[in-house]
Formats: C-alpha cells, sequence, structure tokens
C-alpha cells in the first residue's frame, strides 16, 4: 500500500498565479481531506468528502480556493490567484470511515506551498 | 479562534525522563481526543487516542489522560527517548465533521 500520494512535495509560485494541489487516497477509503498547516494556525481543516461528495467547505479561507474530487482516486486543491499569506504545508489525508468515525486518518506527506 | 489549543510550542526533556505535553479544549461537544505524531517532511501518524467515558488510556510507553471538567488532555511518554523528537498535535472530534488540531508541541529529546 503507498499510503496517501500527494504531488508536488515542493511548489514555489508567484504571487497572482494558479497553484494546483493533486492528491490520491488510499483504495477503498471513502473520505478525504484537506488541511493546512502553518506556523500560527496550527493544522486547519478546509474541506473533507465523503463518497466524492464535499460535505463541508467552511474552511475554506476565502473564495480564491477550490476543490475537487472527481472520481474515488483523486482530489485537487486549487488556489487562483495565490497570495504570500497562502504559504503553508497543505496535507491531504483519507480515511476508510465516515468523517465522524474519529480514527484512520492517514495522511500524506504533504505539499510545501510557497508564494513569492 | 482556537478550540484546541496547545500552549506550549516547543518542550525540551532529557533522554530516559518523562515527557509530559498538554492540550486544552473549548467545545463541549468534543467527545474524542487524539494525538498525532509528525517527523519533518511527514505527514501527521496516529498516535494513541482516549473517549470522554475514560479518564485514561495506556499504549506501551504512552499514556493519555483526560479531564473532563477541566477540559483539559495530558500525553505522557516514560521513558522518553531519541526517537520522540518530533511535532505533537492534539485533536478533538465531536460531531459528524472532521478532526480539528491543535497548533503542535514540537518535543525536543536530548541525549
Amino acid at each position: 500500500d503507498a499510503g496517501v500520494i500527494q504531488s508536488p512535495r515542493h511548489e514555489v509560485t508567484e504571487m497572482g498565479q494558479e497553484v494546483t494541489l493533486r492528491c490520491k487516497p488510499i483504495s477503498g477509503h471513502n473520505s478525504l481531506f484537506w488541511y493546512r498547516q502553518t506556523m500560527m494556525r496550527g493544522l486547519e481543516l478546509l474541506i473533507y468528502f465523503n463518497n466524492n461528495v464535499p460535505i463541508d467547505d467552511s474552511g475554506m479561507p476565502e473564495d480564491r480556493f477550490s476543490a475537487k474530487m472527481p472520481n474515488a482516486s483523486f482530489s485537487t486543491l486549487k488556489i487562483q490567484p495565490s497570495e504570500p499569506r497562502d504559504s503553508a504545508v497543505y496535507f491531504c489525508a483519507s480515511s476508510p470511515f465516515a468523517p465522524g468515525s474519529r480514527n484512520g486518518y492517514t495522511f500524506g506527506s504533504g505539499t510545501r506551498l510557497t508564494v513569492v | 479562534d482556537q478550540q484546541v489549543k496547545q500552549n506550549s510550542p516547543s518542550l525540551s526533556v532529557q533522554e530516559g525522563r518523562i515527557s509530559i505535553l498538554n492540550c486544552d479544549y473549548t467545545n463541549s461537544m468534543f467527545d474524542y481526543f487524539l494525538w498525532y505524531k509528525k517527523y519533518p517532511a511527514e505527514g501527521p501518524t496516529f498516535l494513541i487516542s482516549i473517549s470522554s467515558i475514560k479518564d485514561k488510556n495506556e499504549d506501551g510507553r504512552f499514556t493519555v489522560f483526560l479531564n473532563k471538567s477541566a477540559k483539559h488532555l495530558s500525553l505522557h511518554i516514560v521513558p522518553s527517548q531519541p526517537g520522540d523528537s518530533a511535532v505533537y498535535f492534539c485533536a478533538a472530534s465531536g460531531g459528524a465533521d472532521g478532526l480539528t488540531f491543535g497548533k503542535g508541541t514540537h518535543l525536543i529529546i536530548q541525549p
């Protein structure tokens, strides 16, 4: 099992550019979560999906952020246009259970985004 | 507004001694708590959890204590080992949503 796979591992982009982060969850996992880690706020839940359907996107900071899950094996988080304050590590996690089950989260290694 | 608070950004402990990491929460709806461990350039990994119906859960060198009246939990690691050096995140859950995490505490085990 390759685990949760995120790409790219590092992304450096200029302010105003579009950024797309990608996630492949563990096969068979029904729930997928996007988190953002910053020094100021720790790990923040941005959005989560259950069976490819977005359930709660209240954590998405602004309309510049959007996420999709077109199928069970792929999800994207897009920032357009990007700003320096978006610089953070973005984690994707998946779980074989419904979001409220609390257990079974497996995190990817994250994408470190730097917006200059 | 942080619902899960880890007020110590870092903690340094001597190898062999006890490490105590603290976490406070504000949401009374939280009924399940977890600790995750994170090494640099890796994602967080699950360490130990506790349900609100218990006040203690032990797994080897790791013990989590829950004080519901104080809305406080702590993670004890004894004895501390060099491989325990990592960032530890406290997380809480109270319903159908995903986990709510704190800011993390960087534990440094000194030889």
